[in-house]
């Protein structure tokens, strides 16, 4: 069974400062992995894909990938009271439709 | 561009009554489509996804079912809520480089 781990938190981040969130996997098979943003009783949106070994920076945001490690993660720079949020980490499989496995989240909470 | 309906946005039902949500896509032609839940204090579960018309692959046995009558529109159903169906019924597409976009999601809450 495909697994995606992420730690709940709450991370509790000081404003203008770095937030790290992580995940793993158990799928090897796993060739696409996604961040998604979710604000409460809101439906998820997409902040970052990464499908390669190594970083992908987008804006105040990056993406790090290590498939030997089965690990994923997301670095936001300067961090704001608006990313306060929990962030769902999403892994696919390679070339199929069958849908995204998603992790259960991390609550993230930027402080003023 | 494309753009994912969702309705309705929330719905209270007794136990035993049906359901029916619907999806629609717009702006994109043949897309997968998939029908998630979360429930509270869970992740996003993946109930139904589909591939095309009247293609549907069901992911986790329960009293849910899913259709595909046209190709940019996907309905989930039930014939008879139960408790354990409350939850936030989340429709997605997929396309190429997009990665996965949600609809507005409805709140299912059975009573």
């Amino acid at each position: 069974q495909k697994e995606v781990e992420q730690n709940s938190g709450p991370l509790s981040v000081p404003e203008g400062a770095i937030a790290s969130l992580n995940c793993t996997y158990s799928d090897r098979g796993s060739q696409s992995f996604f961040w998604y943003r979710q604000y409460s009783g809101k439906s998820p949106e997409l902040i970052m894909s990464i499908y390669s070994n190594g970083d992908k920076e987008d804006g105040r945001f990056t993406a790090q990938l290590n498939k030997a490690s089965q690990y994923v993660s997301l670095l936001i720079r300067d961090s704001q009271p608006s990313d306060s949020a929990t962030y769902l980490c999403a892994v696919e499989e390679g070339g199929g439709a069958d849908g995204l496995t998603f992790g259960k989240g991390t609550h993230l909470i930027i402080q003023p | 561009s494309q753009t994912i309906h969702q309705w309705p946005a929330t719905l209270v039902q007794p136990v035993g009554s049906p359901l029916s949500l619907e999806c629609t896509v717009e702006g994109t032609s043949n897309p997968n489509l998939y029908w998630y839940r979360q429930a509270a204090g869970r992740g996003l579960q993946l109930l139904f996804y589909s591939v095309g018309i009247g293609q549907i692959s069901s992911e986790v046995p329960q009293n849910l079912s899913a259709s595909r009558p046209q190709d940019r529109q996907f309905i989930l159903s039930s014939k008879k809520l139960l408790l354990s169906d409350s939850g936030f019924y989340l429709c997605a597409w997929s396309g190429g480089a997009y990665g996965y976009t949600f609809g507005s999601g409805t709140r299912l809450t059975v009573v």
